[in-house]
C-alpha cells in the first residue's frame, strides 16, 4: 500500500503557482520522498525528491517539513502542459533495487 | 533521443495467446523494472532486475516471466493471456545506488479480447 495520501484532485490558473500537498506520517528516517506526474496515458515523469532538506531544480520546488511527515510541490508557473497526475511517492529500498509505490494522486487541472 | 524504449506501443490479441513486450534503455543503467497500470489507473511494480538478477517479484502470476538478456534489455513474456492482463505495462530503469531515480518508458497498452 502506497504510504502517501494526497487531494484527488486541484486547479490552478496559468501563470500562477501550484501547490500540491502530500502527507507520509509514517515515513522512516532513511526514506526518500519523489514525485513524479503522468501526463495523459504517457510513461510517469521524475519531477523531483529530497530526503529532508527543501530541493529546487528546473521544474519544481520540494518543500519538507522538519518532522517530515508531508510535503508539498511547487509548480512556480503552472502552464496548461502541467495538466497531469502529480504522485507523491515513499521510496522503499531492498539495497539493490527501489520500489515506487504509487497511490492514486492528485489530478492537477490547470486552467486559463 | 530515446531513453527508455517499449515496443510494441499498442498490442492487441485474443485469450489463451503468449506474447511479449520488449524493453530496451541506452542510459547505461543496471536495475530495470516493469509496472503494470490497471484500468482504475493504479500503478503497481511487478518485477525489478539487477544486471540480470531478479531482485523484485511482486507476487506475479508464474505466466509472466521477465527475461533480461543484458543489462540494457529486459523483456516481458506472457503466457496463456488472460482478460485480466488487459492493461498498460511500463518499464523502468535506475542506476543502483541510495537516489537510483526510475526513468520509465513511454507504455505498451495490452488489449486481451
Amino acid at each position: 500500500d502506497a504510504k502517501t495520501t494526497q487531494p484527488p484532485s486541484m486547479d490552478c490558473a496559468e501563470g500562477r503557482a501550484a501547490n500540491l500537498p502530500c502527507n507520509h506520517s509514517t515515513i522512516s528516517g532513511n526514506e526518500y520522498v519523489y514525485w513524479y506526474r503522468q501526463i495523459h496515458s504517457q510513461g510517469p515523469q521524475y519531477i523531483i525528491h529530497g530526503l529532508k532538506n527543501n530541493e529546487t531544480n528546473e521544474m519544481a520546488s520540494l518543500i519538507i517539513t522538519e518532522d517530515r511527515k508531508s510535503s508539498t510541490l511547487i509548480l512556480p508557473h503552472a502552464t496548461l502542459r502541467d495538466t497531469a497526475v502529480y504522485y507523491c511517492i515513499v521510496r522503499t529500498s531492498t539495497g539493490t533495487a527501489s520500489k515506487l509505490t504509487f497511490g492514486t494522486g492528485t489530478r492537477l487541472q490547470v486552467t486559463l | 533521443d530515446t531513453a527508455v524504449s517499449q515496443t510494441p506501443k499498442y498490442l492487441v490479441t485474443q485469450m489463451g495467446n503468449d506474447k511479449s513486450i520488449k524493453c530496451e534503455q541506452n542510459l547505461g543503467h543496471d536495475t530495470m523494472y516493469w509496472y503494470k497500470q490497471d484500468s482504475k489507473k493504479f500503478l503497481k511494480i511487478m518485477f525489478s532486475y539487477n544486471n540480470k538478477e531478479l531482485i523484485i517479484n511482486e507476487t506475479v502470476p508464474n505466466r509472466f516471466s521477465p527475461k533480461s538478456p543484458d543489462k540494457a534489455h529486459l523483456n516481458l513474456h506472457i503466457n496463456s493471456l488472460e482478460l485480466g492482463d488487459s492493461a498498460v505495462y511500463f518499464c523502468a530503469s535506475s542506476l543502483m545506488g541510495s537516489t537510483d531515480t526510475q526513468y520509465f518508458g513511454p507504455g505498451t497498452r495490452l488489449t486481451v479480447l
